[in-house]
């Protein structure tokens, strides 16, 4: 059974560092992209970037390039989202998903989402 | 970037009814259309992808269709579980993007 366990709950300060998490079993995790998408709070979805575990390949969203990396470590079936400097419009809920190569990079599956709160 | 906009933003209905979302890509993305239904508190789940193609479990009320840049989302017999706000988005070139979402309730 294909599986995306995200990282749990945060709550920082602005200005605060953050690195989450997102790992996959039930398929070969270094052969599929991971994908990662933003939803603030009460509005829509949000693309920020995939990344192909396999040889850490990434395509990232201009809109996020800068504010946020995106990686991961293949050898234990992880892929990664990390802030140095959060902001509070970085609030939202950060969703991880699988991708399969067909018309695109397809979003299949998908974590439960890990929501992160940045409040001073 | 490509963008997506989707119509209604918003639609009432009833259990029974047909209904019919639409999304229009703002340049050609070759059919590399994606559906999604996202349920209050949960991840969204993939319906369709490639404009027509049915993801596996999806019930078969569920249906897409492509006509050049215009793309149509069909509920055939809209069931209770169906209520949720439906996406589309293109995979066709990065960055990918959505549309703002349509919410679909009674």
């Amino acid at each position: 059974e294909v599986q995306l366990v995200q990282s749990g709950p945060e709550v920082k300060k602005p200005g605060e560092s953050l690195k989450i998490s997102c790992k996959g079993s039930g398929f070969t995790f270094s052969n599929y992209w991971i994908g990662w998408v933003r939803q603030m709070p009460g509005k829509g979805l949000e693309w920020m970037g995939i990344i192909y575990p396999g040889d850490s390949d990434t395509r990232q969203s201009p809109s996020f390039q800068g504010q946020v990396s995106i990686s991961a470590d293949k050898s234990i079936n992880t892929a990664y989202l990390q802030w140095t400097s959060l902001k509070a419009s970085d609030t939202a809920i950060y969703y991880c998903a699988r991708a399969f190569s067909a018309a695109g990079h397809v979003l299949d599956y998908w974590g439960p989402g890990t929501l992160v709160t940045v409040s001073s | 970037d490509i963008h997506m906009t989707q119509s209604p933003s918003s639609l009432s209905a009833s259990v029974g009814d047909r209904v019919i979302i639409s999304c229009r890509a703002s340049q050609s993305i070759n059919s590399y259309l994606n559906w999604f239904q996202q349920k209050p508190g949960k991840a969204p789940k993939l319906l369709i992808y490639a404009a027509s193609i049915l993801q596996s479990g999806v019930p078969s009320r569920f249906s897409g269709s492509a006509s050049g840049t215009h793309f149509t989302l069909t509920i055939s017999s809209l069931q209770p579980e169906d209520f949720a706000i439906y996406y589309c988005q293109q995979s066709y070139s990065t960055p990918q993007t959505f549309g703002q979402g349509t919410k679909l309730e009674i």
